[in-house]
């Protein structure tokens, strides 16, 4: 496909279980992003990567979660013990380059993540 | 402590007429501004972006002003169609450092067109 792939589409999961949620970016594209959207929210950074590497994990909110990239391409957020606090919409985007303009960013169409 | 903002949730606006979408940073770092078209369970989807060095960029319908001075963007669809009801995002990316590639969003406005 030509876009952004996000898997899975829907996750239902206990609390205190662990979750991969799985991004295949556009061909290409050297920069990938992982954002999430909480109810009534707008996009939260979480980190992102250029090639294989992760400049910039600011945004993830605790140590349960982690991410990571091989081969330039597909990337993996993990999170670990799951809360309810968790469930949201994790959106993985991906760019040409990161930065300037051609930071412009090809989003998926997320993983609706749901803790219970 | 929200970066980019939005204070409108939402926009009703009738078709053929001028829809306006505001969005106020306070990062005087930002040098690059985007905004984002979004429907129900799709990923957001990129609309028109624009650079510090401009105040201006036009692109069909759609046209983005930047005042630098005021640290204020807006978007302009002039006209508006029912198609383009949707949520829309404010995204801001600052130059240089780690951060290079992150961007900032607003909380969204819903944007609904009446035929």
């Amino acid at each position: 496909g030509a876009g952004v792939s996000q898997s899975p589409s829907n996750k239902v999961t206990e609390k205190g279980k662990d979750v991969e949620l799985r991004c295949d970016p556009i061909s290409g594209h050297t920069a990938l992003y992982w954002y999430r959207q909480s109810l009534g929210q707008g996009l939260e950074f979480l980190i992102y990567f250029q090639g294989n590497s992760a400049p910039d994990k600011s945004g993830l909110p605790s140590d349960r979660f982690s991410a990571e990239r091989t081969g330039g391409s597909v990337s993996t957020l993990t999170i670990q013990r799951t809360q309810q606090e968790d469930s949201a919409v994790y959106l993985c985007a991906s760019s040409f380059i990161a930065g300037g303009a051609k930071n412009i960013q090809y989003f998926g169409a997320g993983t609706r993540l749901s803790v219970l | 402590d929200q970066q980019v903002k939005q204070n409108s949730p939402s926009l009703s606006v009738q078709e053929g007429r001028i829809s306006i979408l505001n969005c106020d940073y306070t990062n005087s770092m930002f040098d690059y501004f985007l905004w984002y078209k979004k429907y129900p369970a799709e990923g957001p989807t990129f609309l028109i972006s624009i650079s510090s060095i401009k105040d201006k960029n036009e692109d069909g319908r759609f046209t983005v002003f930047l005042n630098k001075s005021a640290k204020h963007l807006s978007l302009h669809i002039v006209p508006s169609q029912p198609g383009d009801s949707a949520v829309y995002f404010c995204a801001a990316s600052a130059g240089g450092g780690t951060s290079y590639g992150k961007l900032t969003f607003g909380q969204g406005t819903i944007l609904t067109v009446h035929p």
